[in-house]
């Protein structure tokens, strides 16, 4: 099992430009969620999925969206990317819903600079 | 507003001593705290966790302590060794509406370990 993978693992964008970020996990987890990680800031919740066909706000949503494509899928787009979106990326995924006693799983992230 | 806050920022601990990393809380409806540990350019990995009906809970060298009256919990890594070296961060969990659920991350600690 590969887990959860990202795509891609780099990307340099111009400001205005868009993006999608790619996730896809092969556990047959239910819930799947997008962090932001930002020196001395943590990680950060963006959206997140809590099963197929749901997406729900986390904290820093605002240019950003998200498409929960299928089960094993959840993408995430940068309709005009800007500097302060400069981030490290990550995917994460849970067998569960529903259940606060509930492992994390990450992908290895996709670090983004935006000029 | 930060609701779980995270100290030391940085740790240097010599090989075999104890490292202890600090959490505290305000909100009461948290239930389940989970430790992630972080190596560089890698994504977070669950490393243990404790819900708030145990005072302890200890893995290994690792453990973690829990005082649910002054909202604060703990983790103690006990002969610490290099291989130790990465960011630790606690996380709590809480509903998020309905009947989903999601993680509030600390800001991280980063924790080194001298040979």
């Amino acid at each position: 099992n590969a887990g959860v993978t990202q795509t891609p693992k780099f990307q340099v964008l111009k400001t205005g430009q868009s993006m999608t970020l790619q996730c896809a996990q092969d556990m047959n987890h239910n819930s799947m969620y997008w962090y932001r990680q930002d020196p001395g800031m943590g990680l950060r919740l963006i959206y997140y999925s809590a099963s197929e066909g749901t997406t729900d706000k986390g904290e820093v949503p605002n240019g950003y969206n998200v498409s929960r494509l299928n089960k094993r899928e959840f993408s995430l787009r940068l309709e005009s990317a800007a500097p302060s979106q400069t981030s490290v990326y990550f995917c994460a995924s849970s067998r569960l819903a529903g259940v606060s006693y509930n492992e994390q799983f990450f992908g290895p992230g996709t670090r983004l600079t935006v000029l | 507003q930060q609701q779980v806050k995270q100290s030391p920022q940085s740790l240097i601990v010599q090989k075999g001593g104890i490292s202890i990393i600090n959490c505290a809380y305000e909100n009461t409806a948290f239930d389940y705290f989970p430790w992630y540990q972080q190596f560089p350019g890698k994504g977070p990995a669950l490393l243990i966790a404790i819900r708030p009906d145990v005072s302890e809970k200890k893995e290994g060298r690792f453990t973690i302590s829990f005082n649910k009256s002054a909202k604060q919990f703990s983790l103690h890594i006990m002969d610490s060794q290099p291989g130790d070296s990465a960011t630790y961060f606690c996380a709590a969990s809480t509903r998020s509406g309905g009947s989903n659920y999601k993680l509030t991350f600390g800001k991280g600690t980063l924790l080194t370990v001298n040979p």
